[in-house]
């Protein structure tokens, strides 16, 4: 089962600043990949899924590229309501749905 | 509109078997791709999958846990159910319920409930 990791683990930035963040898997999966945006006592929503398909109602600063192994979640000017934790998700495999161990965006 | 909403006690024992329910709308079980799963995310840890059943009553668990879980669910009532067997306090944790979104057994999740938080503790 391919294994996940994220990085960075916290990432501090301003409004307006371009950050990206990086997900990692242990093997090929295609593009199989999605990406979830967490705010404090939320459930996870929804943004990006087939590793660069925004899903409906997303603001578009948020973009999603890459395949194979290596994947990149772009947030392009960030807003005030982007500042969360985010995790990317595999469904490549069909024994197991896997998540990263998340990031955390912080306010600099 | 599709919403879940999970329910089932706050509170449970070490060794007590855990009964947590989906109930959801907006879509039926009983069609063809549909997929609810159950996920769980111990407080400051990452999301965990734990299981999925789908509108033909396959079932599937995270091999780590298979032997504790079992998933059902009753399509009359759009809902489904998730049992967890020996519950230790390393199972505290939010547990959601959410549909699969792109119709394939192994898939990510377009629609989640908002989690019910579960605590294992004498």
């Amino acid at each position: 089962d391919a294994q996940m990791t994220q990085s960075p683990s916290t990432l501090s930035a301003s409004v307006g600043d371009r950050v990206t963040i990086t997900c990692r898997a242990s093997q090929s999966i295609s593009n199989w990949l999605a990406w979830y945006q967490q705010k404090p006592g939320k459930a996870p929503k929804l943004l990006i899924y087939k590793a660069s398909t925004l899903e409906s109602g997303v603001p578009s600063r948020f973009s999603g590229s890459g395949s194979g192994t290596e994947f990149t979640l772009t947030i392009s000017s960030l807003q005030p309501d982007d500042f969360a934790t985010y995790y990317c998700q595999q469904y490549n495999s069909y024994s197991e749905h896997s998540f990263g161990q998340g990031t955390k965006l912080e306010i600099k | 509109q599709v919403t879940l909403r999970e329910s089932g006690p706050a509170l449970v024992k070490p060794t007590q078997t855990l009964t947590l329910t989906c109930t959801f709308s907006g879509f039926s079980l009983s069609t063809g791709g549909m997929y609810v799963n159950w996920i769980r995310q111990p407080p400051g840890k990452a999301l965990e999958w734990l299981a999925l059943i789908n509108w033909d009553d396959d079932k599937y668990y995270n091999t780590s846990l298979r032997t504790r879980l079992a998933i059902s669910k009753d399509t009359s009532k759009d809902q489904v159910v998730l049992t967890m067997t020996n519950m230790d306090p390393v199972d505290t944790a939010t547990y959601y319920c959410a549909r699969g979104g792109g119709g394939s057994l192994v898939d990510y999740f377009d629609f989640w409930g908002q989690g019910t938080l579960v605590t294992v503790s004498s």
